[in-house]
């Protein structure tokens, strides 16, 4: 069965540090990996998404993100924090073997303080 | 194009009592998506759509709730009777084919008093 953990419920970070916001993740087959942002009262937006290839993927605004397949990992890192990238954040899986149905995990809160 | 749209955004019922939504997809995609999340939970997944059928309705929690899907176009989801545990946010997405992402709705707030 598919399954995804975010392991930090918020994760605070200073304007202009980096930041890394954790996902692990577990499937059958081999992972498509996602990555979505939540702004208050709104739908999820997509940032960017792992299907095969180059393990670093580039988003929106200036996210990115590793996979790790050795770590079950797919961490979501931006090399200078705004305060408007402040929201709540969702790692997705699809195993490539198992349809459509994909997987959110619990969310993480950004928080970037001025 | 389009986004996803839902309505209503905000629904406030009392135990007992029946609420539909509706979910119209980005025109064009096959695959339609339900899901919920109760406060500070994951994102649950309820049924995925193709076109008018049901592909995967594993998460559908029990017989008190019934997606369709007319005609692959919008779809409705009805819970009746609700009970205090259906309160939370439902989310309705899409997708093209492949290895597209999901493209969601605001959401519906239910309330369930």
């Amino acid at each position: 069965a598919q399954s995804v953990a975010q392991p930090e419920d918020q994760v605070n970070v200073a304007e202009g540090n980096p930041l890394t916001v954790k996902c692990t993740y577990s499937v059958s087959g081999n992972p498509y990996l996602f990555w979505y942002v939540q702004y208050p009262n709104r739908g999820l937006q997509f940032l960017l998404k792992y299907i095969t290839g180059d393990n670093l993927v580039k988003g929106s605004y200036g996210f990115e993100a590793e996979f790790n397949k050795s770590q079950t990992s797919f961490h979501l890192k931006k090399p200078s924090a705004l305060v408007s990238d402040s929201a709540l954040y969702f790692c997705a899986v699809r195993d490539s073997t198992g349809g459509f149905k994909t997987i959110f995990g619990a969310g993480t809160r950004l928080f970037v303080k001025a | 194009e389009a986004g996803v749209t839902q309505f209503p955004s905000h629904s406030v019922i009392e135990k007992g009592q029946t609420v539909t939504l509706r979910c119209d997809p980005i025109s064009g995609h096959d695959n339609l998506y339900w899901y919920r999340r109760v406060m500070g939970k994951e994102i649950k997944f309820l049924l995925h759509f193709v076109k008018e059928s049901k592909q995967d309705e594993s998460g559908m929690p029990n017989n008190r709730f019934l997606a369709e899907r007319t005609g692959g176009t919008y779809s409705t989801l009805k819970v009746q009777p609700a009970e205090l545990e259906d309160s939370g946010v439902y989310f309705c997405a899409s997708s093209g084919q492949g290895t597209s992402p999901l493209h969601f709705g605001n959401g519906t707030r239910l309330t369930v008093t």
